[in-house]
């Protein structure tokens, strides 16, 4: 069975700090990677997303992640955060047989 | 135009009722799912649906019954309410292997 390991839980950054978040999933087959936002009170929206191609990726807000097969992993990187950043972030794998499988979120604040 | 749209917003109710959640899509897409939300922001699947057709059922207890009565919608039947039932639902859509998108969620709150 797919899944999908995000190492941190909480990250706790000061405004214009470097951001990297960890995401590695396990499953042999081809996927599609997704990093999702989750501002607070609010529902899930697609921040950047890999399907095939080059496997650096850059999606909104000046988000980006880098797709390594080999060490099944997708991080998501910011280089200067902003207080607006502050929320929950998800990362998630699709698989051939069309299950979307989410890691368990990381807490970003961000202190201004 | 709200592409998923979910209610209520809101659900608060005592243990034992039975409540429904409705969710409607105006994407196209062909597969529809419910995702519950728990208080330490955990995201977990219940089901997929594909054109009506259940595909994806996790071990959710079966209290909870979805039904589709066409591609469009997905409501989400819950009976005998419990107090671990308290959580954020989330409906969501998806046209092939796309990203999902997502409704506003629906908080329930079981008293």
């Amino acid at each position: 069975a797919q899944s999908v390991s995000q190492h941190n839980h909480h990250v706790i950054l000061s405004e214009a700090a470097s951001l990297e978040l960890g995401c590695n999933y396990s499953y042999g087959g081809t996927v599609n990677l997704f990093w999702y936002v989750q501002y607070p009170g609010q529902h899930l929206q697609l921040l950047l997303k890999y399907f095939s191609g080059d496997p650096l990726v850059k999606g909104i807000k000046g988000f980006e992640a880098e797709f390594i097969k080999s060490k099944f992993s997708f991080n998501l990187r910011k280089p200067s955060v902003q207080w607006s950043d502050t929320a929950e972030y998800f990362c998630a794998v699709n698989t051939n047989a069309g299950k979307s499988t989410f890691g368990d979120g990381t807490t970003l604040t961000v202190k201004p | 135009d709200t592409a998923v749209s979910q209610t209520p917003k809101y659900l608060v109710t005592q243990m034992g009722n039975d409540k429904s959640i409705k969710c409607e899509q105006n994407l196209g897409h062909d597969t529809m799912y419910w995702y519950k939300q728990d208080s330490k922001k955990f995201l977990k699947i219940m089901f997929s649906y594909n054109n009506k057709e259940l595909i994806i059922n996790e071990t959710v207890p079966n209290r909870f019954s979805p039904k589709s009565p066409d591609k469009a919608h997905l409501n989400l039947h819950i009976n005998s309410l419990e107090l671990g039932d308290s959580a954020v639902y989330f409906c969501a859509s998806r046209g092939g292997n796309s990203p999902l998108h997502f409704g506003n969620g629906t908080r329930l709150t079981v008293t």
